[in-house]
């Protein structure tokens, strides 16, 4: 049962242009909602979160918005840099476990 | 920001020895970390929730006699994978969340230990 989803495995964007990352989730008890980027071979770097309470959050180019309703999260990035090839996990919380989704592949074409 | 230290960074051993893989908070106490393996091309599994003084909780399918998992103090849990075999190479992280998350609940990511079974 894969509680944390992410239905694109790869994406291609432009440099310059806007990045959408998707995510989709199933428990509706997790708190945190959170973005890693991950590199080959390394730990996987955090990037943002947003509580449960909120529906936005913004850090520099990288925003992400929640939609509980739907159960939903999107990372976008603006704008879009070669240097954000990598791939972006989306992760939930609950306060004893930390689950991930499969990862998107983000590739930016300069 | 926090530092988590894993160690080794690389291991290659021979079948049926036993390898421990260490997960170090540097500069915070974790109550909690977790264990993920990540097999080529393919997410972070959790394997356990491991939690200070008390014993882990492992996912479904996780052995718990193959990985033994000891959170022995607020600042260290290992990771020992038992009688390894080659289906057991792979790419093990760790990380941990702040006695005090704060407002994130973000998780602090170890570099990784790339095992490798002959």
């Amino acid at each position: 049962d894969q509680q944390v989803k992410q239905n694109s495995p790869s994406l291609s964007v432009q440099e310059g242009r806007i990045s959408i990352l998707n995510c989709d989730y199933t428990n509706s008890m997790f708190d945190y909602f959170l973005w890693y980027k991950k590199y080959p071979a390394e730990g996987p770097t955090f990037l943002i979160s947003i509580s449960s309470i909120k529906d936005k959050n913004e850090d520099g180019r990288f925003t992400v918005f929640l939609n509980k309703s739907a159960k939903h999260l999107s990372l976008h990035i603006v704008p879009s840099q070669p240097g954000d090839s990598a791939v972006y996990f989306c992760a939930a919380s609950r306060y004893d476990k930390v689950i991930f989704g499969p990862g998107t592949s983000l590739s930016v074409i300069p | 920001g926090a530092v988590v230290s894993q160690h080794p960074s690389r291991v290659i051993c021979k079948s049926g020895t036993s390898v421990k893989i260490e997960c170090r908070s540097l500069d915070f106490q974790a109550t909690t970390m977790f264990w993920y393996r990540q097999f080529p091309k393919q997410s972070l599994m959790l394997m356990a929730t491991s939690n200070e003084g008390s014993k882990a909780t492992y996912e479904q399918g996780v052995e718990k006699d193959k990985f033994l998992i000891n959170h022995a103090s607020l600042t260290l849990s290992t990771l020992t994978v038992t009688s390894a075999h080659p289906e057991d190479s792979s790419f093990y992280i760790c990380s941990a969340r702040p006695a005090k998350a704060g407002d994130t609940g973000e998780l602090f990511f170890g570099e990784g230990s790339r095992l490798t079974v002959l």
